[in-house]
Formats: structure tokens, sequence, C-alpha cells
């Protein structure tokens, strides 16, 4: 168990719709990353929140937003959905702001878009 | 940008055979972390290794940062030990992935 929780596990939803993704860190840990899986492009960064405030942007879509709150949870808002939109979206997490320690993942939120 | 190259791609082994997995850089070698990724879609942080080598049981990997490669070994393989393997490079706040190498152990 790496101590990173993401719920929920899976998500069917429809084109058009809107989802919100949530993980919680590991305890102690202050950086929240969020990464898409696809089986097209293989594992993707999409941003990078610490302590509250976004750190760094990958191949984050517009209709894709996160957030980080005051308790370090975080959650990523996918809108608009498309159908390639469906793929594994994995949290992870490390102690300091840059990736000088272990990155430790969640088990993903698998979303298929119909 | 930062091209992060494994090899090989797919790998079969007999349960007890020993295997070495590599991964190659573009540039500098910069917090380079191992990862297995288990058939049900888990991501395990195996080791993190910007240079010299680590063991941890039956793994142990190896980075040689001057020369822009990593190796992990897995000696005695189990099936329990099936799924992707996946090199990372920072860069920035950024990790970048190999493409992985799809290890299948046979019992």
């Amino acid at each position: 168990d790496s101590g990173v929780t993401q719920t929920p596990k899976h998500l069917i939803t429809a084109t058009g719709q809107r989802v919100t993704l949530r993980c919680s860190p590991r305890s102690g840990d202050l950086s929240v990353y969020w990464y898409q899986q696809s089986l097209d492009q293989g594992l993707q960064f999409l941003i990078q929140y610490y302590n509250g405030e976004e750190r760094a942007k990958g191949n984050i879509l517009e209709r894709f937003s996160a957030q980080q709150f005051p308790d370090l949870h975080s959650e990523l808002n996918l809108s608009s959905l498309e159908l390639g939109d469906s793929a594994l979206y994995f949290c992870a997490s490390s102690v300091g702001q840059g990736l000088n320690s272990p990155l430790h993942f969640g088990n993903g939120t698998r979303l298929t878009v119909t | 940008g930062i091209q992060v190259e494994q090899s090989p791609p797919d790998l079969i082994l007999q349960e007890g055979a020993n295997s070495t997995l590599r991964c190659n850089f573009s540039d500098s070698v910069n917090n380079l972390q191992w990862f297995h990724q288990n058939p049900w879609g888990q991501l395990i942080n195996l080791f993190y290794i910007p240079s010299g080598t680590k063991q941890n049981g039956r793994l142990s990997a190896t980075t040689v940062a001057t020369e822009r490669y990593s190796l992990l070994y897995i000696s005695s393989s189990q099936t329990t030990d099936s799924g992707v393997y996946f090199c990372a490079e920072t860069s920035g706040s950024r990790l970048t992935f190999g493409e992985g190498t799809q290890l299948t152990v046979n019992p």
C-alpha cells in the first residue's frame, strides 16, 4: 500500500459530461502530481501542486483543471469529456517540491467515456 | 526534450530465471526511479536511484550517471514479478517515463 488514496476506482460516463477525481496524498507529502495513462500515449504528466499552489504544468488540456486544498487532498476535474479521454488517471505524491525523493502512486481511477 | 529508452520491450522468463532490464537516457541522469506496474494496473515505486547501487530483496538497481544508463536486476523471478517495468527520469517537476519492459514470468 503506497499510502496514496484515489477515488473512485472506476468511472463510466458519457461524452460531454464532467467528472471529478479525488486524491489524498501520503501522510507528510506536500506535493501531488496527476498523470494520465492511455494505451497510445503512455504515462503523461498533467500537473503538480505543492502545498496548495500549482507548481508545474504538463500536457494538461484546457478542459481539465485541478486544485489542492488546505488539507492537501487534490481534485482533478475533467469536463466536456471526449472518447479520447478514456484512460487510467493516477495521482502521486512526494515529500518535497521537486522530484528529489521517491514518487508514490495511488491505484488510479479508470475512466471510461462512452 | 529528455528521451528515455528501455530494453528489451518484451521479456518472457521461466520462474527462477534471472534478468536484466536496461534504461538509457539522452541527458544527464537526474533523480532516476524504477517502477513496476502489475497486471492490475498498480504502479509501485521500486527504487529511487540517481546513482550507485541499491538492493531490495531479489531486486537490485544500478545507475551509472556518467554513462547515462541504469540497470534493474531481477533474480530468481517469480510469477508475481510479471507486469511492466518503467524507468523514469526527472526534469524539473516532470517525470519522463520510458515505454516500459513487459515482463512475463511463466510457472
